[in-house]
């Protein structure tokens, strides 16, 4: 099994400013997620890229991935205050036609000052 | 509201004791996650049913063990409890374990976790 890490830990930005965050795994992998989590709540999907794009939007949002460097991008542009949270990224190993559980990375924390 | 539902949603017992943890997925879904989310572990993956059967375990301890009942619901039990146990417990649930489509997207949805503390 192989998990994604995230970079960095923790980032602190003003609101307006766009945040970068990056993960990095080891395996091939079918897909990758990034996951949003309010503090001491549960996670919730934020998007999903598949193993054969490149990139994706939704809303503020923009994910790359580059499979050669395993590794991948979240992108939040014009950041506001109630972006803070703690992101995921996740992967799934899937084999063949199935589909497996996601393994997450410890996560970013990002504060947005208002 | 992911439609996945947790309870309870905190649990203090003492280091010894068995718990059970009880996760119903979202209305539709046959597969559940457990989760296992703390400080020093971090999200640590535990254990997948699907459709009433184990599908894969992860880092799960052998004091642990879980089962998802014809309904679907599922129960996570903790027993010979530890202070190291003490943790955030996630169940998660998607539509199945087949290739994305239309009709599974492949994101998981999590309840908002039970938080157990172990004295």
């Amino acid at each position: 099994s192989q998990q994604g890490e995230e970079d960095p830990q923790a980032l602190s930005i003003q609101e307006g400013e766009n945040a970068t965050m990056n993960c990095s795994y080891k395996t091939s992998i079918n897909n990758l997620q990034w996951y949003r989590q309010n503090s001491g709540r549960g996670l919730v999907h934020l998007i999903l890229i598949r193993s054969n794009e490149r990139e994706k939007h939704s809303g503020r949002l923009r994910v790359t991935l580059d499979t050669s460097k395993k590794s991948s991008s979240l992108l939040i542009t014009a950041s506001r205050a109630a972006d803070t949270a703690s992101y995921f990224c996740a992967t799934d190993e899937g084999r063949g036609s199935t589909l497996g559980r996601l393994y997450f990375g410890r996560g970013t924390q990002l504060t947005v000052w208002p | 509201d992911s439609g996945v539902t947790q309870t309870p949603k905190h649990l203090i017992t003492a280091t010894g004791q068995r718990v059970t943890l009880r996760c119903s997925p979202r209305s539709g879904d046959l597969s559940v996650y457990w989760y296992q989310q703390s400080l020093d572990q971090g999200l640590q993956f535990l254990i997948q049913y699907y459709n009433g059967e184990e599908r894969a375990k992860g880092n799960i301890l052998e004091r642990f063990s879980a089962q998802q009942f014809p309904d679907l619901h599922s129960e996570l039990n903790l027993s010979s409890l530890e202070l190291g146990d003490s943790a955030l417990y996630f169940c998660a649930s998607s539509r199945g374990i087949l290739a994305l489509s239309s009709s599974n997207t492949g994101e998981l949805f999590f309840g908002e976790g039970s938080r157990l503390t172990v004295l």
